[in-house]
């Protein structure tokens, strides 16, 4: 069975830029969620999609944003890039309801560098 | 507001040894605890977890406790080995139909052989 697959593993941009992340879910995996891991921060949820929907959004700004196709797949667009925005961004998945609904299988992550 | 911490952001340990990762947290909402491990250039890894109606869970080697009205819980690692060497996440969330979870900020574990 994959896991949960993340597109580009890494990638360097600009200030002001903006940047596009992929995340594939484990099949059969209805809700998708993203996270920033920065060293100062650890780790801090950015949303989660279920169905299409954006369900649960974490305190960031507006640059941030997201959406989920019906396949599940899931993107991530951070735009206007600052330097702050450099971090490693996880995406995990995990069943919609029942037990264990919390556990939620991470991919290995986009890592963003900000020049 | 951090509500989820780990105030040891470094741990050693001998192999063979006990390891004990502590973790604190301030919202009484939080029902369902996780414990996730990473590697370097790796996604975590969930590795055990605990309802709150529960005040421990056993897997293996790990044990997690929950004390509740200290709100404290803690990871027991029994014993301990080279590749556990890691960084520990300790994570929270509020109700079954809650995904987002509340991490701390870590812990990295080394066990020495």
């Amino acid at each position: 069975k994959a896991g949960v697959t993340q597109t580009p593993r890494y990638l360097i941009k600009t200030r002001g830029q903006q940047v596009t992340l992929s995340c594939s879910p484990i099949s059969g995996h209805r809700s998708v969620s993203w996270y920033q891991q920065t060293p100062g921060q650890g780790l801090q949820f950015l949303f989660e999609y279920f169905s299409e929907t954006q369900r649960n959004k974490g305190n960031f700004p507006g640059r941030f944003s997201g959406r989920q196709f019906s396949n599940s797949r899931s993107e991530m667009n951070v735009s206007t890039l600052e330097l702050g925005d450099s971090a490693l961004y996880l995406c995990a998945s995990s069943w919609a309801t029942g037990a264990g609904a919390n556990v939620l299988t991470f991919g290995a992550g986009s890592r963003l560098t900000v020049l | 507001d951090q509500q989820v911490k780990q105030n040891s952001p470094s741990l050693s340990v001998q192999e063979g040894r006990i390891s004990i990762l502590n973790c604190d947290y301030t919202n009484s909402m939080f029902d369902y605890f996780l414990w996730y491990k990473k590697y370097p250039a790796e996604g975590p890894t969930f590795l055990i977890s605990i309802s709150s109606i529960k005040d421990k869970n056993e897997d293996g080697r790990f044990t997690v406790f929950l004390n509740k009205s200290a709100k404290h819980l803690s990871l027991h690692i029994v014993p301990s080995q080279p590749g556990d060497s890691a960084v520990y996440f300790c994570a929270a969330a509020v109700g079954g139909s809650n995904y987002k979870l509340t991490f701390g900020k870590g812990t990295l574990l080394t066990v020495n052989p």
